[in-house]
């Protein structure tokens, strides 16, 4: 059975540090890992796509990585802001189109 | 580029009733997905549907049904609604085959509220 886990559930980090989420699988036989982020009571942002072919996937302040083999990915911010304060989600895609998400990381950026 | 609509923003239901949700996929994307999100089980995946076929299906009851149109748009149906069916009810478009078929895009939800 696929399952996904993120840790930590929460996260409350000082402006301007860099960190890092965590998103394990337990079925390596993934097809991609797409990361979002949902502010409170919204719906879901794509923030990046890593196919199982490549290992990461950059944009902006963002880096996402995959490592099949360990089952697990992480999710670099750099240089956080408030405005990243959000929860966010890592969702492993696998055969016929099925999506199984985590329960998400919570993270609150103080100014 | 238009996103993912989806309406009711907002619906309050009573027990026993049925309701039903809409979403338009962004255009030229033929795949919609289901999704419920509850505090206490996070987002649990419903069903999808591509080129008007379901193509997959979650471990909902047989309560929870949806149908697509030919202009890829989706409804969602709740029959008999019950308290533990409050939920944010999203739903994610992909182009659905191809390269980057994979890739989702979720729209704002609708949030039932069962009394």
């Amino acid at each position: 059975k696929q399952e996904v886990t993120q840790i930590p559930a929460a996260l409350s980090v000082p402006e301007g540090e860099n960190l890092v989420l965590n998103c394990s699988f337990t079925d390596s036989a993934i097809y991609n890992l797409q990361w979002f982020r949902q502010d409170p009571g919204k719906g879901l942002t794509s923030l990046l796509l890593i196919q199982s072919s490549q290992r990461e996937q950059t944009s902006g302040r963002l880096n996402a990585s995959l490592d099949k083999s360990s089952g697990r990915s992480t999710l670099y911010i750099a240089a956080s802001q408030p405005g990243d304060s959000a929860t966010y989600l890592c969702a492993g895609r696998y055969n016929f189109n099925k999506f199984y998400f985590g329960s998400g990381t919570k993270l609150n950026v103080k100014p | 580029k238009a996103g993912v609509t989806q309406t009711p923003r907002y619906l309050i239901k009573t027990r026993g009733q049925q309701v039903t949700l809409s979403c338009s996929p962004i255009s030229g994307h033929r795949s919609v997905s289901w999704y419920q999100q509850t505090p206490g089980q996070g987002l649990q995946f419903l069903f999808e549907y591509f080129s008007e076929t379901q193509r997959n299906k979650g471990n909902f009851p047989g309560r929870f049904s949806g149908r697509q149109f030919s202009n890829s748009r989706s409804e969602m149906n709740v029959s008999t609604l019950e308290l533990g069916d409050s939920a944010l009810y999203l739903c994610a478009s992909s182009p659905g085959q191809g390269q980057g078929y994979n890739e989702q895009f979720f729209g704002p939800g609708t949030r039932l509220t069962v009394l």
